[in-house]
C-alpha cells in the first residue's frame, strides 16, 4: 500500500522568493509520483509527474520537482513565487497495479505582496 | 477538447434521501475514477471503473456506489445520506487508469446535506 505525508499544512512565502514544498511518500513497489495544484472551488490540475527516467521532472507555471529514491522524497519547488501560487497543493502517489492515487493532506500555499 | 463535465455542481439534500451524481470523461478516455474531498479527511478514494469494470474501490460503506456506461460515462450513488456524506465529489477521467497515464480532474459536485 502507498501512502504520502506532506510536512507542513500551510506555507507562506513572500512574491519572487523560493516555494519549496515537501512530500515523502511509502510505496511497497516502484512509484509514480505526481504533484496536483487545486484553486478554490475548482479541481486538480496536474502539475507534474514522475513514473520513471529523470528524476528531476519539470512541470507547468515554473514547478519541477525531484525524485530521491533512497530519500522516498519527491519535493516540489518554483524558484520564484507569483501571487498566482497561491492555493492548495497536493502531493500524490499510484503505482499501476491498484487504479487509484493516494493523496498527502495538501499543503495551503499563501504568496505575500 | 472538452474536459472532464460532472453534473450537478452543487446540490443539497436532506439526511436520509438518496443522490446521484454524473461524470462525463474526455472523449476516448475509458477509466473513471471518483474521489471525497472534506477537510477532516481530505482526499479519499472512493472507485475506479475502466470500460464498465469495476476494478478498485475504497474503504467506503456500502452505501456508496457507482457505475459506468458503454460510452464511459460514470454515476455514482449515496443513498441514506448522512450529515458526513457533505463533500467535494471529485472525478478524473484517464486512458487506461492514473499510474503511468495523466488523470484529469472535474470541478466536482459540492453536495451538503443537511
Amino acid at each position: 500500500a502507498q501512502s504520502v505525508t506532506q510536512l507542513g499544512s500551510h506555507v507562506s512565502v513572500s512574491e519572487g522568493a523560493l516555494v519549496l514544498l515537501r512530500c515523502n511518500y511509502s510505496s511497497s513497489v516502484p512509484p509514480y509520483l505526481f504533484w496536483y495544484v487545486q484553486y478554490p472551488n475548482q479541481g486538480l490540475q496536474l502539475l507534474l509527474k514522475y513514473t520513471t527516467g529523470a528524476t528531476l521532472v519539470k512541470g507547468i507555471n515554473g514547478f519541477e520537482a525531484e525524485f530521491k529514491k533512497s530519500e522516498t522524497s519527491f519535493h516540489l519547488t518554483k524558484p520564484s513565487a507569483h501571487m498566482s501560487d497561491a492555493a492548495e497543493y497536493f502531493c500524490a502517489v499510484s503505482d499501476s497495479n491498484d487504479y487509484k492515487l493516494s493523496f498527502g493532506a495538501g499543503t495551503t500555499v499563501t504568496v505575500r505582496a | 477538447k472538452a474536459g472532464v463535465t460532472q453534473t450537478p455542481r452543487y446540490l443539497i439534500k436532506t439526511r436520509g434521501q438518496q443522490v446521484t451524481l454524473s461524470c462525463s470523461p474526455i472523449s476516448g478516455h475509458r477509466s473513471v475514477s471518483w474521489y471525497q474531498q472534506t477537510p477532516g479527511q481530505g482526499l479519499q478514494f472512493l472507485f475506479e471503473y475502466f470500460s464498465e469494470t469495476q476494478r478498485n474501490k475504497g474503504n467506503f460503506p456500502g452505501r456508496f456506489s457507482g457505475r459506468q456506461f458503454s460510452n464511459s460515462r460514470s454515476e455514482m450513488n449515496v443513498s441514506t445520506l448522512e450529515l458526513g456524506d457533505s463533500a467535494l465529489y471529485l472525478c478524473a477521467s484517464s486512458d487506461q487508469g492514473v499510474g503511468n497515464t495523466e488523470a484529469f480532474f472535474g470541478q466536482g459536485t459540492r453536495l451538503t446535506v443537511v
